[in-house]
């Protein structure tokens, strides 16, 4: 069965770094791969989708990269700040059922003054 | 919450008694999933519908059924609900199309089960 991968362990970013997330997955390719926020009590909030057919994809100060050889996807938010501070997971649909979106257990990032 | 509620917000429950918890939405949107949430494992899938009538099983429905009978409601119970299903729960929903198969997700319920 396929498998996400994220970094369980929380990333501690100085303000103003660049806090780079990692989202690997096993065992087939998807057509497209999603990012989402989740804060402390809330339910997640989409950020960005990247198609299988794009290397690279930005929104503001986000941006994602799908290398689909890799089987990764690079989540990175530059000039970060503390109110980035959150759990990102990253989503793909289920292999056989592009209706069925499954998630990895999250990065938590914490954006340090 | 993009049209998206959760009832209740929070329960708490016996062992052995079922619960059932309800996901209404606004947006005449396809699919809707239910989603639990749990410590060191992330979001993961129950059971998700993609029409009135029609549902599928997700990687932990053990336990767990749904109805949808309508396009903007869907039901999740726990026949019987045991401590291992103490957890918050998700309700989502979705719409396919090139530009728009992200998910919306509501406000979760927290359910306890003693």
């Amino acid at each position: 069965s396929q498998k996400i991968e994220q970094n369980s362990e929380a990333l501690n970013i100085q303000e103003g770094k660049t806090a780079t997330l990692t989202c690997n997955y096993t065992n087939y390719s998807p057509a497209h791969l999603q990012w989402y926020r989740q804060d402390p009590g809330r339910g997640p909030v989409f950020l960005l989708l990247i198609r299988e057919n794009e290397k690279e994809k930005r929104k503001e100060r986000l941006k994602v990269t799908f290398d689909t050889t890799l089987k990764q996807s690079l989540f990175h938010i530059t000039a970060s700040q503390p109110a980035d501070s959150a759990t990102y997971l990253c989503a793909l649909p289920e292999s056989g059922s592009a209706s069925k979106i499954i998630f990895g257990s999250g990065t938590r990032l914490s954006i340090r003054p | 919450d993009a049209g998206i509620t959760q009832s209740p917000r929070h329960k708490v429950t016996e062992t052995g008694t079922p619960v059932t918890l309800r996901c209404h939405q606004t947006e005449n949107h396809r699919y809707m999933y239910w989603y639990r949430q749990d410590p060191g494992h992330g979001l993961r899938l129950i059971h998700y519908s993609y029409g009135v009538k029609d549902t599928d099983k997700g990687e932990v429905s053990d336990g767990y059924s749904v109805s949808r009978s309508k396009t903007e409601d869907f039901l999740l119970t726990l026949e019987s609900a045991t401590s291992s299903q103490t957890s918050v729960y998700f309700c989502a929903i979705s719409t396919r199309g090139r530009d728009r198969t992200e998910a919306f997700f509501g406000q979760g319920t927290r359910l306890t089960v003693v």
